[in-house]
Order: C-alpha cells, then structure tokens, then sequence
C-alpha cells in the first residue's frame, strides 16, 4: 500500500509569488490535513479537509488556502510569498476524520523563498 | 485552548541505554487521545506509540512505553534499550474534538541523539 505522496520535495521560489503543493493520501483515506513545521515555531496546523470540504482551519493569513478533490488528493496554495513562508510543509492522511484515527504523513515539501 | 509543551529541546544518551521524554499538556476536555510521533532525518513523521485519555494502562509497543498521569496531564515516552536508529526528532501531540474541531496539536519537540 503506497504511503502519503508530497510533490515535489524542494522548491524554491522568490518573493511576491505563488506556489503549490500537492498531496495524495494512502488510498482510502478522505481526510486530509496540512501543517507548516519551521525550527522556530514547530508544527502548526493550517488546515484539513475531509470529502472535499475544509473541515478546520489553523491560524494562517487567507494567503494560504487548500482544496481537495473526488479522489482525495488535495493541493495547498500559498500566494504573494514572504521570506517567513520558508518551511516544511507536511500533509498527513487518515481513514476518516475522527480523533482516534491515526494520522500518517508524508515526507514533506520544504519551502525555500528568497 | 489546548497546549502541549515538551521541555527537552535536545537529549543524548548512549546506545542501549533507557531515556525518557517529557512531555506535559493542558486542556479541559476529558475525551482525548495523545501520541508521540518520530521524525528521523528524511523527514517522515512516523506515529510511535498512542493513549486514550479515558485508559488508565499505559501504552505499551515493544521498547516504547508510556507514563500517562492524566491528573497530572503528563504523558512522558520511555525509550529502553535505545538503538541508533532512534536518533530523530520526538514530537508529543494531542487530538480532541471541540467543537467539532479535532486538529492535532504538537509540542516544539525533543530532538534525541543515540551515541555509540
């Protein structure tokens, strides 16, 4: 069983632009959430979606949004970029979206604006 | 609001020996779950160990155990007979659902160094 796809695994991109990252969960998992890990902050949390609908949203400016499709990839978005949006961006997957279901990441995206 | 603090920015022990990981949190709900998550070096989180709030026995999987003291809110990873491969960073999380909000919540983790 294939685990949680991220792509791409390094990116760099220059301030004011936009960039997305892209997430396909274990097959049969429907939810799907997003984090943002950096050494000063840790691991936030930005958002989950569970059947296409965003379920919980983290503490984030509207410049980071997300989306999830029928077949339960989800993409996130980041627009007009800032030095501070460079980090590891982990998507995670579960079964269904319930407390006890366990959560299984991804490798991550890692961020690099200049 | 709910917060999970790991005290512990950084540890090292030598190989074979037992470490335990603080980790303390704060939170009104009485229905919860907590976990203890591995990052090694390529990045994976890797779910280590799990306890529901509302079981009174420690979670046990092969070298990892815990010391969950619910009054306390204390949830503290126990790691015997430590192995190289355990070298990674350790985070302490938390998962309620509050007002159908159920977002896990991560400390700022331990990174643990196994030396030979």
């Amino acid at each position: 069983k294939a685990g949680v796809t991220q792509t791409p695994r390094y990116l760099i991109k220059t301030r004011g632009q936009q960039v997305t990252l892209s997430c396909s969960p274990i097959s049969g998992h429907r939810s799907v959430s997003w984090y943002q890990q950096t050494p000063g902050q840790g691991l936030q949390f930005l958002f989950e979606y569970f059947s296409e609908t965003q379920r919980n949203k983290g503490n984030f400016p509207g410049r980071f949004s997300g989306r999830q499709f029928s077949n339960s990839r989800s993409e996130m978005n980041v627009s007009t970029l800032e030095l501070g949006d460079s980090a590891l961006y982990l998507c995670a997957s579960s079964f269904r979206q319930d407390v006890n279901t366990e959560a299984f990441f991804g490798q991550g995206t890692r961020l690099t604006v200049v | 609001a709910q917060t999970v603090t790991q005290s512990q920015p950084e540890m090292s022990v030598q190989e074979a020996e037992t470490v335990t990981l603080s980790c303390t949190y704060d939170t009104s709900e009485s229905n919860y779950y907590l976990f203890w998550y591995k990052q090694p070096p390529s990045r994976q989180m890797i779910l280590v160990i799990r306890q529901e709030a509302y079981k009174q026995q420690n979670a046990t999987e092969n070298r990892f155990s815990v010391n969950f003291q619910k009054a306390a809110k204390s949830f503290s990873l126990k790691i015997s007979d430590s192995q190289l491969g355990d070298t990674a960073m350790y985070f302490c999380a938390f998962r309620a659902r509050v007002n159908r909000d159920d977002k896990i919540i991560f400390g700022k983790g331990t990174r643990l160094h196994i030396l030979p």
